[in-house]
């Protein structure tokens, strides 16, 4: 069974850039999609994203074109996330995890949480 | 864009009760529907997929139900470590979620 294990906090400030890792252990990500999801404090959970990493092929929700990408590195069997133009409103916990093929995400990173002040 | 409403926000039942979460999707989505429990400090965790399928050693305790655009989850026979918050997430047009219910004591 696959883990994924998230790279660590960060703090950031406004105007600049994030990259945050998730790397799978136990297993590849074989041909599943990997996604991302945010979580302001408090709040509910958004869909950034996804990589379908053997076909490297991203696919991004429009409320954050332009300002993400994500990428993946099969040799070492990571995912990254690059966010942008960061502000205050993208202080959240970012989590990675996997479409399982019968619907839904079933695996779930441990969260990294990215916090943007001055 | 497809827009998942959850209701109530928050429920109070007591432990041994039953509890009936709702989620509504303004457009159809036929069964491609799940629901996630969150407990404080923890990624979301999949219980229910496809509507009506238990996850991986989600205890029976957990029912789902619905097709189209209303979707229920039943918990019964409640349990201390039920308690938490929980996410319906449509999957039939890319990925959106609902805002989420808090089970509470």
């Amino acid at each position: 069974q696959v883990q994924l294990v998230q790279s660590g906090a960060e703090v950031k400030k406004p105007g600049s850039s994030v990259r945050v890792s998730c790397k799978a252990s136990g297993d590849t990500f074989s041909t599943d999609s990997v996604n991302w999801v945010r979580q302001a404090p408090g709040q509910g959970l958004e869909w950034m994203g996804r990589i379908i990493p053997f076909l490297g092929t991203s696919n991004y929700a429009q409320r954050f074109h332009g300002r993400v990408t994500i990428t993946a590195d099969e040799s070492t069997g990571t995912v990254y996330m690059d966010l942008i133009s960061l502000s205050s409103e993208d202080t959240a916990i970012y989590y990675c995890t996997r479409r399982a093929r019968v619907g839904g995400f079933d695996v779930w990173g441990q969260g990294t949480m990215v916090t943007v002040s001055s | 864009e497809i827009v998942m409403t959850q209701s109530p926000a928050t429920l109070s039942v007591s432990p041994g009760e039953r509890a009936t979460l709702s989620c509504r999707a303004n457009e159809s989505i036929d069964t491609d529907l799940a629901w996630y429990q969150q407990k404080p400090g923890q990624a979301p965790r999949l219980l229910i997929y496809g509507a009506s399928a238990r996850a991986t050693g989600v205890p029976a305790r957990f029912s789902g139900s619905g097709s189209g655009t209303e979707f229920t989850l039943t918990i019964s026979g409640l349990q201390s470590e039920d308690f938490a918050v929980y996410f319906c997430q449509q999957y039939n047009n890319w990925y959106n979620f609902g805002q989420g219910t808090k089970l509470e004591i």
